[in-house]
């Protein structure tokens, strides 16, 4: 059984510019929720993605954006790049509707914007 | 609004000490309370899942338990590798995970 990938590993851009994130569920699962955790605090929900659909989003704006593939892989876009966004994004996969509902995280990728 | 507190904010233990994490929470309807460890720079790694109050799970050193209000995880005679920072979050019905702040860690030789 395969766990949930991403890449890149590490990232480093500038203020303004735009990044685009990866993350490969885990096998047999079709829901895919994406995080950010600054340095020294939990995990923030940022979306979540099933059958290629936005179904849960949490206080993070409209320049924070995601897509979900049919094969429930998925990516994140950030737009317009700003300090604060330096932190790591920690993608984790689920299978909706099972009888537990365990999110399973994937090792992230550590964005730092300059 | 949902929400999860911990504490303690940090931890340290000599090796065999044992003690407990404590895990707070207000939730509209919870649907399960997870526990998870992480490690520095790594993603977080599954741990627990409890459904209703009273449910106890086991796993080698550490016990987790679960209340109306709170969980507790109980560290039994700990060892330098359980370091890290432990996360509890919470799941109500039709909404996703709520993230506390983490308890760090730290047991000595």
């Amino acid at each position: 059984e395969t766990g949930v990938t991403q890449s890149p590993t590490h990232l480093i851009k500038t203020r303004g510019q735009q990044v685009t994130l990866r993350c490969s569920s885990q096998s047999g699962h079709n829901t895919v929720s994406w995080y950010q955790q600054a340095l020294g605090q939990g995990p923030q929900f940022i979306f979540q993605y099933y059958r290629e659909e936005e179904n849960g989003r949490g206080n993070f704006p409209p320049r924070f954006s995601g897509l979900q593939f049919p094969n429930y892989s998925s990516e994140l876009n950030v737009n317009a790049l700003e300090l604060d966004d330096s932190a790591l994004y920690l993608c984790a996969s689920s299978k909706k509707q099972s009888s537990t509902d365990t999110q399973y995280f994937g090792p992230g990728t550590r964005l730092t914007v300059l | 609004e949902d929400q999860v507190t911990q504490s303690p904010e940090a931890l340290r233990l000599q090796e065999g000490e044992s003690s407990s994490l404590n895990c707070s929470y207000t939730v509209s309807g919870l649907r399960g309370l997870f526990w998870y460890r992480q490690d520095p720079g790594k993603g977080p790694e599954f741990l627990f899942t409890l459904y209703s109050a009273g449910e106890e799970k086991e796993k080698e050193r550490l016990k987790a338990t679960l209340t109306k209000k709170e969980s507790f995880l109980h560290i039994t005679a700990p060892k330098p590798e359980d370091s890290a920072t432990y996360l509890c979050a919470v799941r109500n019905y039709g909404q996703n995970f709520v993230f506390g702040p983490g308890t760090r860690l730290s047991v000595l030789p």
